[in-house]
């Protein structure tokens, strides 16, 4: 049950785009395209973001997306905006018969 | 409105044990897999546990696992989380999580002497 490997911390200006990655294993990220990503702001609970690699759920500005490639999976924010500034957290199913989910160690996100 | 309130935290002793709640609303609760996730002061998310929608299947992380018992109450629209022999190091803030998708506001739980 090894967390997931993402960047500790990136940072772009208004308007850029960035992208996080999250590196895992064929036993999670690359086995399954069950990859979620949340965005958390000081003192608030996660919120989902992407899931199962590149859905937004209902109400995420299509700013954000998702993609795969084998063992890593990448967030891309576009046109960042100062409100993007947060935590972001990529986890993964690794086991379908024990509910088991992976996260990684989280990004931290600075609007410049 | 889809809403999942945590209760049950608090200052415990090491060794001690606590039971936590999940209270849901808004969504058909036993048609959904449920999670704990814990969050350290200052660290990251870390997955608990979970349980699928009819208790059939159920999942711990190596941390807790033989320590923690997840369990629901459909017919209640509840979920818990017992804690037993807590130690220093699950010190943290517990949410639960509908299928990942909708999460509460967590509840902390401080193990110290």
């Amino acid at each position: 049950q090894s967390a997931l490997t993402q960047p500790a911390s990136v940072s772009g200006s208004p308007g850029q785009s960035i992208t996080i990655s999250c590196t895992g294993t064929s036993s999670d990220v690359g086995g399954y395209n069950y990859v979620s990503w949340y965005q958390q702001h000081p003192g608030k609970a996660p919120k989902l973001m992407i899931y199962d690699v590149s859905n937004r759920p209902s109400g995420v500005s299509n700013r954000f997306s998702g993609s795969k490639s084998g063992n890593t999976a990448s967030l891309t924010i576009s046109g960042l905006q100062a409100e993007d500034e947060a935590d972001y957290y990529c986890s993964s199913y690794t086991s379908s018969s024990t509910l088991e989910e992976v996260f990684g160690g989280g990004t931290k996100l600075t609007v410049l | 409105e889809v809403q999942l309130v945590e209760s049950g935290g608090g200052l415990v002793q090491p060794g001690r044990s606590l039971r936590l709640s999940c209270a849901a609303s808004g969504f058909t609760f036993d048609d959904y897999a449920m999670h704990w996730v814990r969050q350290a002061p200052g660290k990251g998310l870390e997955w608990v546990s979970g349980i699928s929608w009819n208790s059939g299947s159920i999942g711990y992380a190596d941390s807790v696992k033989g320590r923690f018992t997840i369990s629901r109450d459909n017919a209640k629209n509840s979920l818990y989380l017992q804690m037993n022999s807590l130690r220093a190091e699950d010190t943290a803030l517990y949410y639960c999580a509908k299928a990942f998708d909708i999460w509460g506001q967590g509840t902390m739980v401080t193990v110290s002497s």
